[in-house]
């Protein structure tokens, strides 16, 4: 199976802030790699598709980049409702697996 | 737009088998654009994908289940339907159900989840 493996593990951010959240696969998989953010209690919702490809709808201060083993989510200016759980999931080869995930807080 | 709905016992004794269904509306199940998938959480863990059915009976599972996942579509109630036998204590878990669409394999719509405690 392929491993992701997420860091950190949390972040405390204020609003208006900068973040990035980092996934490193445990082989190659190309750009085979989405992002989701997950609020409390809620399901996940998908961010970004293909490493740096925007679902649809979700807004542009979101961006993916990274291809092989290392991929990073920037939120270029952090929002109220930006204060989620943040997960990277492998689409290279079954079984799709999930990094561990990482959770933005507030300052 | 489509949505997903699961629907299931709350509550699972040790060694029995866990049965949930997702009842999808907005779209047909029966399309060869989609892949239906079980996806799960245990309380404050990661997420783990369980396995998959596609339009025609094709499905796939996470080797780590052991073969105990089955995954089953009835095309006239347009639903999929999860069962896991045997289950334990580690399969406490949010049950999620999702979409997959297109060439790319991530999850575009889910249900809101479903909550399984394993427990006598």
């Amino acid at each position: 199976d392929i491993q992701m493996t997420q860091s950190p593990s949390s972040v405390s951010a204020s609003v208006g802030d900068r973040v990035t959240i980092s996934c490193r696969a445990s082989q190659g998989i190309s750009s085979w790699l989405a992002w989701y953010q997950q609020e409390s209690g809620k399901a996940p919702k998908v961010l970004i598709y293909a490493a740096s490809n925007l679902q649809s709808g979700v807004p542009s201060r979101f961006s993916g980049s990274g291809s092989g083993t290392d991929f990073t989510l920037t939120i270029s200016s952090l929002q109220p409702e930006d204060f989620a759980t943040y997960y990277c999931q492998q689409a290279k080869s079954f079984p799709l697996t999930f990094g561990g995930g990482t959770k933005v807080e507030i300052k | 737009q489509v949505q997903l709905q699961e629907s299931g016992p709350g509550l699972v004794k040790p060694s029995q088998t866990l049965s949930l269904t997702c009842t999808v509306s907005g779209g047909s199940i029966s399309s060869g654009s989609y892949y239906w998938n079980w996806i799960r959480q245990p309380p404050g863990k990661e997420l783990e994908w369980i396995g998959y059915i596609y339009y025609g009976g094709k499905t796939d599972n996470n080797p780590s289940l052991n073969g105990r996942a089955t995954i089953s579509m009835n095309t006239s109630k347009n639903q999929f339907s999860l069962m896991l036998s045997s289950v334990t204590t580690a399969d406490t878990a949010v049950y999620y159900c999702a979409r997959k669409s297109g060439n790319n394999w991530f999850f575009d719509f889910w249900g809101q989840g479903t909550m399984v405690t394993v427990s006598s």
